[in-house]
């Protein structure tokens, strides 16, 4: 069974950093593309920047808001994938999901159940 | 950055009915690399469409996706109590990936 859990969200001050994990299991995952999401309360989805697999150079990329202050990195040997963030404003309050796209013949997505962040002073 | 733009913003309609929802592109979407979500209140998004027009595992064949360059197309051809949803468009042909702002099917 695919499984991904998201740990380390929580109430931050602007300017502050956090960083959160996502902890996968149950699929091949050393050359799943892992992507982050983000939802602010009540309003819709926000791609933050995804990695790419080893087998195709684990390059990370990031969405126009949060580059320069946000760093997805991952650890294969855990199955574990981190976005760090720094500079945090309040416009940053949303809850992040995890997710990845597993393809084969047909496609199926799986979705952490999302971390909640909360950046206020 | 590539925006899309849903349309309607909200849907009404009546369980048993077809609904068409929009996904129009500010520049040609690279390889048709688009996809559909369905978000259910208080659920993660489900992929239900893929490269525009192919249907993800396990997704009903009331769902049907249609289009290329800048304008995409959902069909749900007959709503059933649990598609009464928000749906998102979402490209990952060009970076950095964008979703459109959704369009909510409700209830009439």
């Amino acid at each position: 069974e695919v499984q991904l859990v998201e740990s380390g969200g929580g109430l931050v001050k602007p300017g502050g950093s956090l960083r959160l994990s996502c902890a996968a299991s149950g699929f091949t995952f050393t050359n799943a593309w892992m992507n982050w999401v983000r939802q602010a309360p009540g309003k819709g989805l926000e791609w933050v920047g995804r990695i790419e697999g080893k087998a195709d150079g684990g390059t990370a990329d990031y969405a126009a808001p949060v580059k320069g202050r946000f760093t997805i990195s991952r650890d294969d040997s855990k199955k574990t994938v981190f976005l760090q963030m720094n500079s945090l404003k309040t416009e940053d309050t949303a809850v992040y999901y995890c997710t990845t796209i597993i393809t084969g013949r047909t496609w199926v997505d799986y979705w952490g159940q999302g971390t909640l962040v909360t950046v206020s002073s | 950055e590539i925006v899309l733009t849903q349309s309607p913003g909200t849907l009404s309609l009546s369980p048993g009915e077809r609904a068409t929802l929009s996904c129009r592109a500010s520049q040609s979407v690279s390889g048709n690399y688009l996809a559909w979500y369905r978000q259910k209140p208080g659920q993660a998004p489900r992929l239900l469409i893929y490269y525009a027009s192919s249907r993800a595992t396990g997704i009903a064949d009331r769902f049907s996706g249609s289009g290329s360059g800048t304008d995409f197309t959902l069909t749900i051809s007959r709503l059933e109590p649990e598609d009464f949803a928000v749906y998102y468009c979402q490209q990952f042909g060009s970076s950095p990936w964008t979703f459109g702002q959704g369009t909510k099917v409700e209830i009439k």
